[in-house]
């Protein structure tokens, strides 16, 4: 089946500087990735959708130039916090599409950032 | 907008029940999609069942099937012989074509030994 692998699964970063957190599909083309934000005991808040070889497109209220998101290719989006702060610690979880919509989406296993 | 409606933010059952958790959603299309996704404690998504909607038939997976009544817009989820492994978070989503997922708000799940 489809894997998505997210990494890494837990970092830590000083205030004001960058982490950047990778997202691969492993065996199949992900032509669109997804990056999504968890709050603790809260639902998925979509961030922005990653388009292979093109700009993202960030959700309303998301600073794009704070999370900057790359899709160089099929297999890859990287998204990088710029700048962090501690509000932005948070659970980051990327997920692709399949072949087809009616398939869903599959995920990574997660990010949790945490800015000190 | 398309919205997803999980009433129940919390519930518990014993081990070996049968539980249902409810999703009711709103959209004016009539092709789309609709999934149950688990998250456990690890906090990785894992897609439990998928029901296209232009099916009338409900979805079943092994001890997990769908009440999809498409008219009232419910896709109902149903636990059977329901085991410690099924505590988790548990989100109802649809999409519809190449759209993005939607999300309800979850329902978290106890299951009591």
């Amino acid at each position: 089946g489809a894997v998505v692998s997210q990494h890494p699964s837990r970092v830590i970063c000083k205030s004001g500087t960058s982490v950047k957190i990778e997202c691969r599909s492993l065996d199949f083309q992900a032509t669109t990735m997804f990056w999504y934000r968890q709050f603790p005991k809260k639902s998925l808040m979509l961030m922005a959708t990653s388009n292979e070889g093109s700009k993202a497109t960030y959700e309303q209220g998301v600073e794009k130039d704070k999370f900057l998101i790359n899709h160089a290719s099929l297999t890859l989006s990287t998204l990088t916090v710029t700048s962090a702060h501690p509000e932005d610690s948070s659970f980051y979880i990327c997920s692709a599409r399949g072949t087809a919509a009616n398939y869903g989406y599959t995920f990574g296993s997660g990010t949790r950032l945490t800015v000190v | 907008a398309q919205t997803v409606t999980q009433s129940q933010p919390e519930m518990s059952v014993q081990e070996a029940e049968t539980v249902t958790l409810s999703c009711t959603y709103d959209t004016s299309e009539s092709n789309y999609y609709l999934f149950w996704y688990k998250q456990p404690p690890s906090r990785q998504m894992i897609l439990v069942i998928r029901q296209e909607a232009y099916k009338q038939q409900n979805a079943t997976e092994n001890r997990f099937s769908v009440n999809f009544q498409k008219a009232a817009k419910s896709f109902s989820l149903k636990i059977s012989d329901s085991q410690l492994g099924d505590t988790a978070m548990y989100f109802c989503a649809f999409i519809i074509g190449n759209e993005k997922l939607t999300f309800g708000t979850g329902t978290r799940l106890t299951i009591i030994p």
